[in-house]
C-alpha cells in the first residue's frame, strides 16, 4: 500500500538555523504530497503543497520539492524562528477524493 | 477564506455512552472525511464520504462507528458505545472536485474527546 515516512524527531534548532526535515513515500502511481502543520493545541494546517514531479511548494519561507527520482519531499527552511515550533506531518494523496496518508510527524522545537 | 468548522471543541463522556461529532465542510466541497489522532500519535484515516455513501473506510471504522450527511451542510461522526481506548482528537476535513485546491484537503479544528 502507499506510506509515507518521516524523519524520527524531535528536531531541536536555535532561532535562525536551517531546517531539514525528510520525507519519502512508497506509491502505487504519481501521488500528490503535502506538508501540514500542527502548532500546539490547534489542528491541521497545509503548509504547502506540489502535485507533480518537480514542482516545489512553497509557503512562510518552507519549501519543498517533488523528487520522483528519489520519491522524496523534504521540507525545508533557511531561518527558523520559535514561532515555528510545531509538528509538521508530510502526506500523500492519490486523486481527487482519496484520502491523505499521514506519516508519523516530526515534533519541531526551536529555542531563542 | 472557508473553513471547516467543527464542535464540540471537546467533549467528555462515560464509557459505553454515544457521542455525536459534527462538522460543517467547506460549502462547495463534495467529499468529506473524519480522521482521527490519538494523544502524541499519527493522523489515522477513518472514513471519507461522497455523493452520499461512504467511498472508502479503514479497519478503524467498524460497527461502532457511522457518519451521515443529514442537511446539505453538517457532516456527522457517531460512535456508539464509546471505549476508553476511543479518546482521541477527531477531525472532519473536507475536498473539492476540479476547483482551484485541486485534490488539497482541508481539516478542521478538531473535537477532542475524552473517554472517562
Amino acid at each position: 500500500g502507499n506510506s509515507v515516512t518521516q524523519m524520527e524527531g524531535p528536531v531541536t534548532l536555535s532561532e535562525e538555523a536551517f531546517l531539514t526535515i525528510n520525507c519519502t513515500y512508497t506509491a502505487t502511481g504519481y501521488p500528490s504530497l503535502f506538508w501540514y502543520v500542527q502548532y500546539p493545541g490547534e489542528g491541521l494546517q497545509l503548509l504547502l503543497k506540489a502535485t507533480k514531479a518537480d514542482d516545489k511548494g512553497s509557503n512562510k519561507g518552507f519549501e519543498a520539492t517533488y523528487r520522483k527520482e528519489t520519491t522524496s519531499f523534504h521540507l525545508e527552511k533557511g531561518s527558523v524562528q520559535v514561532s515555528d515550533s510545531a509538528v509538521y506531518f508530510c502526506a500523500l494523496s492519490m486523486e481527487y477524493g482519496n484520502k491523505l496518508v499521514f506519516g508519523a510527524g516530526t515534533i519541531l522545537r526551536v529555542k531563542s | 477564506e472557508p473553513e471547516v468548522t467543527q464542535t464540540p471543541s471537546h467533549q467528555v463522556t462515560q464509557m459505553g455512552q454515544e457521542v455525536i461529532l459534527r462538522c460543517v465542510p467547506i460549502s462547495n466541497h463534495l467529499y468529506f472525511y473524519w480522521y482521527r489522532q490519538i494523544l502524541g500519535q499519527k493522523v489515522e484515516f477513518l472514513v471519507s464520504f461522497y455523493n452520499n455513501e461512504i467511498s472508502e473506510k479503514s479497519e478503524i471504522f467498524d460497527d461502532q462507528f457511522s457518519v451521515e450527511r443529514p442537511d446539505g451542510s453538517n457532516f456527522t461522526l457517531k460512535i456508539r458505545s464509546t471505549k476508553l481506548e476511543d479518546s482521541a482528537m477527531y477531525f472532519c476535513a473536507s475536498s473539492g472536485q476540479g476547483d482551484s485546491s485541486g485534490n488539497t484537503i482541508y481539516f478542521g479544528e478538531g473535537s477532542w474527546l475524552t473517554v472517562v
